[in-house]
């Protein structure tokens, strides 16, 4: 069975930084793209970024990615999401995603059940 | 980027009822689109790939169609467990981006 467990979440003062992390399993985790997107309170969702297998490619949201930082452990089956200067405007729900890529296909098959992050001021 | 535009943002319907929810990009996404579903719980399962393509699992009941700029999720007859937001999300060109959602209410 795919697992994807974030943790990390929390309070966090604004204009600090947090990092989050997502435990993979029941999969080949190094097969596979990865992601992540957020979903503030009452909000839709939004695309953070993804990172591929070797991690040689990783690609964000332009509004984002001088915020956010990408990576992951192939050894430790880990994606993190490492995010800095948080501002009110970054409390939201983080989800991490498995990207399923083939032929026309790309979509988000697997969603982790979400870690939320609420940024104080 | 390419903005989502999906209407309605919610819809009153009833059990048995056919239902259709549409996905407007801001320009032509060659095919290149999904959707989402999303428990009140905050659950988020994929039911649909490159338009009209069922992921695994997902009942016949859902259909995607659609081409150019305009797509659609349509639901054929209403279970429970179907009341619950709905996301389209296009794949043409990064940054990848989410509809609105619409919210389908009992």
């Amino acid at each position: 069975e795919v697992k994807l467990v974030e943790s990390g979440g929390g309070l966090v003062q604004r204009g600090r930084s947090l990092k989050l992390s997502c435990a993979a399993s029941g999969f080949s985790f190094n097969d596979y793209w990865m992601g992540w997107v957020r979903q503030a309170p009452g909000k839709g969702l939004e695309w953070i970024g993804e990172i591929n297998q070797d991690s040689s490619t990783i690609n964000y949201s332009p509004s984002l990615k001088d915020k956010f930082t990408i990576s992951r452990d192939n050894v430790q089956n880990t994606l993190y999401l490492q995010m800095s200067r948080l501002g009110s405007a970054d409390t939201a729900i983080f989800y991490c995603v498995r990207a399923a890529n083939y032929y026309s296909s790309y979509i988000f098959d697997y969603w982790g059940q979400g870690v939320l992050v609420t940024v104080s001021s | 980027d390419i903005q989502m535009t999906q209407t309605p943002s919610s819809m009153p319907a009833s059990l048995g009822e056919r239902v259709t929810i549409s996905c407007r990009a801001s320009q032509g996404i060659s095919n290149y689109l999904n959707w989402y579903q999303q428990k009140p719980d905050g659950t988020i399962k994929p039911l649909i790939y490159y338009t009209s393509n069922l992921q695994s699992g997902v009942p016949s009941r859902f259909s995607g169609s659609g081409s150019g700029t305009d797509y659609s999720l349509t639901i054929s007859s209403l279970e429970p467990e179907d009341f619950a937001m709905y996301y389209c999300q296009q794949y043409d060109s990064s940054p990848w981006t989410f509809g609105g959602g619409t919210k389908l209410e009992l």
